[in-house]
């Protein structure tokens, strides 16, 4: 089955403790990015990947780091997390034409106390 | 820059009656447009989009949606609404002269609740 799987679902956490959200596809796709979900905001981009050690910053990447080793992996990390990153996350993917929908993951619960 | 507006925050309806669901846009281009419902607990799930063509796109779930150049708007719609369909609605532009970011811009998003 086609999906884009994030873990965890859930965390809590304090300020200051270093944490990664994983994100892995198993279509083959070129184009990851993560989003952040706030209500009233909709979604907005932190960063994206076109390839493999292709990444570049999307509208909110401060205090937030990806990488991009393999195709299929594309993990967010929070160096050192505050309470301003509490938030709901989505990984997102697609082929790399502009025309292709984006896959979403079922998101990830982040709270920083 | 491109944007989306999604001007209402809550949309009720009769299950049985027509749904639809505003959408405005603002791009430098041609826009790349995108319709996605969210349920509880999920991701956003694809519900259709429209490229290129013929305006009314149709898509999952016996939704479409028209596109409309000269206001600017991409609206869903729905024939006869289910209670099923309420859910959390996402328009989304993408301007494909942008380069290789195949970045969304978002709207807020539309609460959809349809009553039995």
């Amino acid at each position: 089955e086609a999906q884009v799987t994030q873990n965890p679902r859930y965390l809590i956490t304090v300020t200051g403790k270093k944490l990664t959200v994983t994100c892995s596809q198993n279509m083959n796709h070129e184009y990851m990015s993560w989003y952040r979900q706030d209500p009233g905001l909709g979604l907005r981009q932190i960063y994206y990947s076109m390839n493999v050690e292709v990444t570049d910053k999307g509208d909110v990447p401060e205090g937030y780091k990806v990488s991009r080793k393999e195709k299929r992996n594309f993990p967010l990390i929070l160096e050192s997390p505050s309470p301003n990153q509490t938030s709901l996350y989505f990984c997102a993917s697609s082929l790399s034409r502009a025309e292709q929908p984006q896959h979403f993951g079922d998101g990830t619960r982040l709270s920083i106390l | 820059a491109q944007s989306v507006a999604q001007p209402e925050d809550q949309v009720n309806v009769a299950e049985g009656n027509p749904l639809t669901v505003k959408c405005t846009y603002s791009v430098s281009g041609n826009p790349y447009l995108f319709w996605y419902v969210q349920y509880p607990n999920r991701g956003l799930q694809f519900l259709l989009k429209y490229i290129t063509g013929d305006n009314l796109v149709k898509g999952s779930y016996g939704f479409e949606a028209e596109f409309n150049k000269s206001q600017t708007s991409f609206h869903l719609k729905k024939p006869s609404a289910l209670v099923s369909d309420s859910a959390l609605y996402f328009c989304a532009v993408r301007d494909p002269n942008t380069g290789g970011n195949n970045r969304l811009a978002f709207g807020k998003g539309n609460q959809v609740v349809v009553i039995p």
